[in-house]
């Protein structure tokens, strides 16, 4: 029972340098997600895919980039990572009927310090 | 704005106690609500919904009781127990959010600490 995985766990970057956090889920789910969450703080959403080849942008997209080219896989770029970046990041993924689509299942997260 | 908020952030209970973590929201448009629990170092974990059509709902030794008319939710864990300890976390949808729906909101989150 894979679910949703999220790699790295871990990753420092300094200013300026882009990475890609990678997601891949094995549950056939239609809807893909991305969250980060702040000390003392909800997850807030960043962006979200209802299915291939669509996506559109959260709460707090500014930064980022996202693409889904599989149902599988769903990463999350960070073009020019910055101090405010540093956060906890989530993904998570739902079927996407109605009511099911409110329970997401999410990975394990991947830690991110921007220096 | 939309919110979703918690009344107390941090919860202390007694091994074998009762639970009960709150939480405040202020859309009245919300339909949909979900309690989420992460443990240390892991990603939420689904614990139980409710539809806006329902006043209480029942689990496995949780329970979720919505008040429409001020907008509160909560959280109810019946003999809690060390395992229980975590953040919990109470989110909301919108309806009619079109493309949106199914976009959670997310409180700040409470955090409870189980005394053995």
């Amino acid at each position: 029972n894979a679910g949703v995985t999220q790699t790295p766990k871990f990753q420092v970057l300094k200013t300026g340098q882009s990475m890609t956090l990678q997601c891949a889920q094995d549950m056939n789910h239609e809807y893909m997600s991305w969250y980060r969450q702040d000390p003392g703080m909800g997850l807030r959403l960043i962006h979200y895919s209802v299915g291939a080849g669509i996506t559109d942008q959260g709460e707090v997209p500014n930064g980022y980039n996202v693409s889904r080219s599989t149902t599988e896989d769903f990463p999350l770029r960070l073009l020019s990572a910055a101090p405010s970046q540093t956060s906890v990041y989530f993904c998570a993924s739902s079927y996407s009927e109605r009511w099911a689509k409110n329970i997401q299942y999410f990975g394990a997260g991947t830690r991110l310090s921007v220096l | 704005g939309e919110s979703v908020g918690l009344h107390l952030p941090t919860l202390s209970v007694q091994e074998g106690d009762n639970s009960i973590i709150n939480c405040a929201y202020s859309n009245s448009a919300s339909d949909y609500f979900i309690w989420y629990k992460q443990e240390s170092g892991k990603g939420p974990q689904f614990i139980i919904d409710i539809r806006s059509n329902m006043d209480k709902r029942q689990g496995q030794r949780v329970t979720v009781l919505l008040n429409k008319t001020v907008k509160h939710l909560s959280l109810q864990i019946a003999a809690t127990q060390p395992g229980d300890s975590a953040v919990y976390f109470c989110a909301e949808t919108l309806s009619g959010s079109g493309g949106s729906q199914g976009n959670l909101i997310f409180g700040k989150g409470t955090k409870l600490s189980v005394k053995p």
